[in-house]
């Protein structure tokens, strides 16, 4: 098992500016998530990805948006960054819509 | 909508003392329930899961949790912990293909 793997480990960008995360999932593994995970808190998800198709989405806003390719691996992208935007970025595959999930080990996103 | 409520914020323990994290979630239909352990920097890591079945899950590193349906409760337990189990524990709980919800998480703390 190769794991989830994510890139950068650490961020930081600028108030207004784009970001994009990469993730890679567990192999044999169809269904990613991500979550935000802000200091002091529980992982709030922010949607779902299964064979490339969203099915499932948080209360966040139009200005996170993802993608999931052909290979199962993930990008997370959040257009006109704010301050509040500034947390851990998870990204976590699970085998099966009802199994538990792999995560990786997270992008530490600040914004400035 | 689903919720989950950790009821201990920090738990202080001493090494070789039992120690119980209490879980209570809310759902109107039937969930998943799941433990993650998160060490510094890391990710989450899958502790164990109830899915069906017996009530009580063994995991791994000697953690256990006892699913009580009518408290709407999945607490988790060890009957003696070292020092390499202080990390932060969040519970979680899932509704069929949908989102994981997590708790805000509880900081276990053991001390020599």
């Amino acid at each position: 098992e190769t794991g989830v793997t994510q890139s950068p480990t650490h961020l930081i960008k600028t108030r207004g500016q784009q970001v994009t995360l990469r993730c890679s999932s567990q192999s044999g593994h169809n269904t990613v998530s991500w979550y935000q995970q802000a200091l002091g808190q529980g992982p709030q998800f922010i949607f779902q990805y299964y064979r490339e198709e969203e099915n499932g989405r948080g209360n966040f806003p139009p200005r996170f948006s993802g993608l999931q390719f052909p290979n199962y691996s993930s990008e997370l992208n959040v257009n006109a960054l704010e301050l509040d935007d500034s947390a851990l970025y998870l990204c976590a595959s699970s085998l099966e819509q009802w199994s538990g999930y792999t995560f990786g080990s997270g992008t530490r996103l600040t914004v400035v | 909508a689903q919720s989950v409520t950790q009821l201990d914020s920090q738990v202080p323990v001493f090494e070789e003392a039992p120690v119980e994290l209490r879980c209570n979630y809310s759902s109107s239909v039937s969930v998943y329930l799941f433990w993650y352990v998160q060490y510094p920097n890391q990710g989450l890591q899958l502790l164990l899961k109830y899915l069906s079945g017996s009530t009580l899950v063994k995991g791994i590193n000697g953690f256990e949790a006892e699913f009580n349906k009518s408290q709407t409760s999945f607490h988790l337990r060890k009957p003696s912990v070292h020092i390499s189990d202080t990390a932060e524990y969040f519970c979680a709980v899932k509704e069929d293909a949908g989102k994981s919800t997590f708790g805000d998480g509880t900081t276990l703390t053991v001390k020599p």
